[in-house]
């Protein structure tokens, strides 16, 4: 069964560092999301991708964060500076976007991200 | 503004207890769609049900079940005969009517089950 995959499962950086969390989405999807989860909290929504750019972003997501897809397979998340803050599971998400029947997102397993 | 309320925080239960957790939400639209994730101490959030604003029909699966009360506001989660297995933090989620609008996920409730 296909699945989405993210690299690497943790990640531990110094603050200041640029990390970048890398994600490769079910090959037919076209529609790509990053979530956020501070430890013991809840998820929270970063960013969704459609069709080479941003469609909507939260207030989390400010300047320091940026997605990409660079090569039609990996959708990238680059922290430029990282913060203690930062520290969080990084979810990665992709649906087919059928206009016809309502797609669930579906979930990788997520990269634990550690500044220090 | 759309918002998910899981009140309970942590329950903790005994094996073969039946347990419920509840889910609150608020949105305007008139279309929308609401879910469970749970999440193991592994980490992964794994898709448990989708319910559409147009089904109120109750669901069960196994020893899964889910009542939803669109005149409450509530999409509540039951687990029949609880094992040590279902110990986890399990999320209820919103999506608003567009397919692939994000998801609002609530605070989560942590369940224990003991032996």
């Amino acid at each position: 069964e296909p699945e989405v995959t993210q690299t690497p499962s943790h990640q531990v950086t110094q603050m200041g560092q640029e990390v970048i969390l890398r994600c490769v989405p079910i090959s037919n999807h076209l529609y790509f999301y990053w979530y956020r989860q501070i430890l013991g909290q809840k998820v929270e929504f970063l960013v969704s991708f459609y069709n080479n750019e941003i469609s909507e972003k939260s207030e989390i997501f400010d300047d320091q964060f940026s997605v990409e897809r660079p090569d039609g397979s990996n959708f990238t998340l680059k922290i430029r500076s990282t913060k203690l803050e930062d520290s969080a599971m990084y979810f990665c998400a992709s649906t087919p976007a059928d206009s016809q029947v309502y797609n669930e997102q579906f979930f990788g397993p997520g990269t634990r991200l550690t500044v220090l | 503004a759309q918002k998910v309320t899981q009140a309970q925080t942590e329950i903790s239960v005994v094996e073969k207890e039946d347990v419920t957790l509840d889910c609150v939400y608020e949105t305007r639209d008139t279309t929308y769609y609401l879910f469970w994730y749970k999440q193991p101490p592994s980490g992964e959030l794994v898709f448990l049900i989708r319910r559409n604003s147009f089904d109120e029909q109750n669901e069960i699966s196994g020893r899964y079940s889910w009542n939803f009360q669109k005149s409450t506001s509530s999409f509540n989660f039951t687990i029949t005969a609880s094992q040590v297995v279902d110990s986890a933090v399990y999320f209820c989620a919103l999506s608003l009517s567009h397919n692939t609008d994000k998801l609002i996920f609530g605070t989560g409730t942590r369940l224990q089950v003991f032996p």
